[in-house]
């Protein structure tokens, strides 16, 4: 089975451009997760998703972070527009239903803003 | 206010040594706490994981022992080896229908040869 997809591995932009990432989570899960990782901060949840409806929109990453689930097999996060401390890596995870099961992480994706 | 505390950003050991990484929680209520591995440039992993009705989980050389009434856990690796060098993640979460689930900051493990 192929595990958590995400796209691109690596994007630059410039400041106040908008971006999308974007994730395939496992087949068959029903929970989907994006985090921002930094090292300062460790991993922070921005959005989750159970069976493709937004439980969660990251309370202080709401204004200008946008995550959607299009289909049960595919995820977008928005961001619009970029400011340069967006830098940091961004995860996707997927899990079978909830906190007690194992999340899988997919590659991430490096963001740098200019 | 951090919920799960992990005391040490980096630890260095040698090779074969036992490397034992701390991590310590606020909230009773968690009842789930599984480590996470993470190479660099890839996404965190599940390495092990415990059960707050259990005190003690071993797969292989790693090892986790948990006090319920102390609020903390270690992971152990016993005979650590320079592929365990990585970054270990302590989270937690409660109950079987929370989907969240609360990473500390990680502590960096170095196995020198």
């Amino acid at each position: 089975d192929a595990g958590v997809t995400q796209t691109p591995r690596h994007e630059v932009a410039e400041k106040g451009q908008t971006i999308i990432l974007k994730c395939e989570p496992v087949s068959g899960h029903n929970d989907l997760f994006w985090y921002r990782q930094t090292k300062i901060q460790g991993l922070e949840l921005l959005s989750y998703f159970r069976s493709k409806s937004l439980m969660e929109d990251g309370g202080a990453f709401k204004d200008r972070f946008k995550a959607e689930m299009l289909n049960s097999s595919f995820s977008t996060l928005k961001i619009q527009p970029t400011e340069p401390k967006d830098s940091a890596v961004y995860l996707c995870a997927s899990s079978l239903y909830g906190g007690s099961y194992e999340q899988y992480f997919g590659p991430g994706t490096r963001l740098t803003v200019l | 206010q951090q919920q799960v505390r992990q005391s040490s950003q980096s630890l260095t050991v040698w090779e074969g040594e036992t490397a034992i990484l701390n991590c310590s929680y606020e909230n009773s209520a968690f009842d789930y706490f599984p480590w996470y591995q993470q190479f660099p440039g890839e996404g965190p992993a599940l390495l092990i994981a415990i059960r707050s009705v259990s005190d003690k989980k071993e797969d292989g050389r790693f090892t986790i022992f948990f006090n319920k009434r102390e609020k903390n856990l270690s992971l152990h690796i016993k005979d650590s080896q320079p592929g365990d060098s990585a970054t270990y993640f302590c989270a937690a979460s409660a109950g079987t229908n929370a989907y969240k689930v609360i990473f500390g900051k990680g502590t960096h493990l170095h196995v020198l040869p």
